[in-house]
């Protein structure tokens, strides 16, 4: 069936420091790729997404591209913000819903 | 428009008891969808609707009910609460998808804490 990983663990970094979090998927098909960001006490929100190989996802300076041939969606940021604290979740699109990964609680440092 | 809501935000159960929980939206999305978020577990799909008196099975759908009488509202039922189901429980919501290159994004509520002693 279809799966998504993330990396293990929490990520702590400075302000403006280069953000990226690992994400790889299993799937049939071709399946639509997301990013989803969850602020303290509030739902999830979508981040950003592609639809296809070699797509780039971008939203509020985050990038994704979407790479077939290594089955990855990695998250990137050139420079994090103490506001870019969340928790961000990879999530693909198969049969009307969404699987999502265990997600990365992200924590910026002033 | 509220997007979607949830009721209520907080709950606190003994085992056995039961309760209701109710997911509202006012975007007239034919999709809605049921999660339970769990530390280092991220987000496990219980039940779900693709339409108004549909619904179908997530990832994890023991112990849980849920009834899609008006397409605005999907209520989760939880007929006699065990400590396994303390858990944070969001609802979603999205438009039908046309084709395969069409997503609607997925709406998602404020989530409903629920605790089980």
């Amino acid at each position: 069936g279809n799966s998504v990983t993330q990396m293990e663990g929490p990520v702590t970094l400075s302000e403006e420091a280069f953000l990226t979090i690992n994400c790889t998927y299993t799937a049939t098909g071709y399946p639509s790729l997301f990013w989803y960001v969850q602020y303290p006490g509030e739902g999830l929100q979508l981040l950003l997404k592609a639809t296809k190989a070699d797509d780039k996802g971008s939203n509020k300076g985050f990038e994704a591209t979407y790479r077939k041939e290594t089955t990855s969606f990695h998250l990137e940021k050139g420079s994090v913000q103490v506001s870019d604290s969340a928790v961000y979740f990879c999530a693909l699109r198969g049969n009307n819903r969404l699987a999502f990964g265990k997600g990365n609680q992200v924590v910026v440092i002033p | 428009n509220a997007g979607v809501t949830q009721t209520p935000k907080f709950r606190v159960l003994k085992t056995g008891q039961s309760m209701t929980l109710l997911c509202a939206q006012d975007m007239n999305h034919e999709y809605m969808y049921w999660y339970r978020q769990d530390p280092g577990m991220g987000l496990r799909l219980i039940h779900y609707s693709v339409g108004e008196g549909t619904t179908a099975k997530g990832e994890v759908p023991d112990g849980y009910n849920v009834s899609r009488l008006k397409k605005q509202n999907f209520l989760l039922g939880l007929e006699s609460a065990a400590p396994s189901q303390t858990s944070v429980y969001f609802c979603a919501s999205t438009l039908a998808g046309v084709r395969r290159s069409t997503y609607n994004e997925q709406f998602f509520g404020p989530g409903t804490r629920l605790t089980v002693l």
